[in-house]
């Protein structure tokens, strides 16, 4: 069975300081995605960073970088120089050989000025 | 592109109704996604589509919702009759797929909030 799991149903940070999100999945699958998307207030669901699971580096985007650690099967956000407009609920998300993709709970994150 | 599009973006109707939920995903994409949204049950995948024939639909709820995929560029959820609990936001979202290829992300539209009174 294919699942995540997001431990952190909220999360508060101050200003330009880094903030890791958790997230942890479950697959049998040797080939797989890792992804994560932000949720601000007006509720769109933006992609922010993907992994994939023979990939040997973290993945990067600008602030956001993927802690992917394979074999404790975790794939954590980190947000570096957190802005107030990081402020928003953010989702991991997995796909897998059944093309479906997989989304965890969510965090909330509050960055604090 | 100008993205996945989603019509109505807001609906209100009264318990019994039937509402129709639309959707038009990215030129191109062959992976169609509906997703519902709740506080209270988070993110839920109702059914999805790869070619436009529906793969997976046992995440929709029961036999009120139904869902088409007649082309590649539109997809409709119906729900029928409407009920109070059926509100929440509904997400649409297209991604393409190739074979055993997972690294293409899911591009999302606005969705519809849905309320039923």
């Amino acid at each position: 069975a294919q699942k995540i799991t997001q431990t952190q149903p909220g999360m508060f940070v101050q200003e330009k300081e880094a903030v890791t999100l958790d997230c942890t999945y479950d697959t049998s699958d040797p080939s797989y995605g890792l992804f994560w998307y932000k949720q601000p207030s007006s509720g769109e669901m933006i992609f922010l960073i993907y992994q994939g699971s023979y990939d040997q580096q973290n993945a990067t985007e600008g602030r956001y970088s993927l802690n992917f650690q394979k074999a404790r099967k975790s794939a954590n956000l980190v947000i570096s120089a957190s802005q107030l407009g990081d402020s928003a609920m953010y989702f991991c998300a997995m796909r897998a050989t059944g093309n479906q993709f997989y989304f965890g709970t969510g965090t909330s994150l509050t960055v604090i000025p | 592109d100008a993205g996945v599009i989603q019509s109505p973006r807001h609906e209100v109707t009264e318990m019994g109704q039937e509402v129709t939920l639309r959707c038009k995903p990215i030129s191109g994409h062959n992976s169609l996604f509906w997703y519902r949204q709740t506080m209270m049950r988070g993110l839920e995948l109702l059914i999805y589509f790869n070619n436009n024939v529906p793969i997976d639909d046992s995440g929709m709820p029961e036999d009120r919702f139904s869902a088409k995929m007649p082309n590649a560029s539109f997809s409709t959820l119906k729900i029928q009759p409407s009920e109070p609990r059926d509100s929440a936001v509904y997400f649409c979202a297209s991604s393409l797929w190739a074979g055993r290829s997972q690294n293409t992300e899911a591009f999302f539209g606005q969705g519809t909030r849905l309320t039923v009174v």
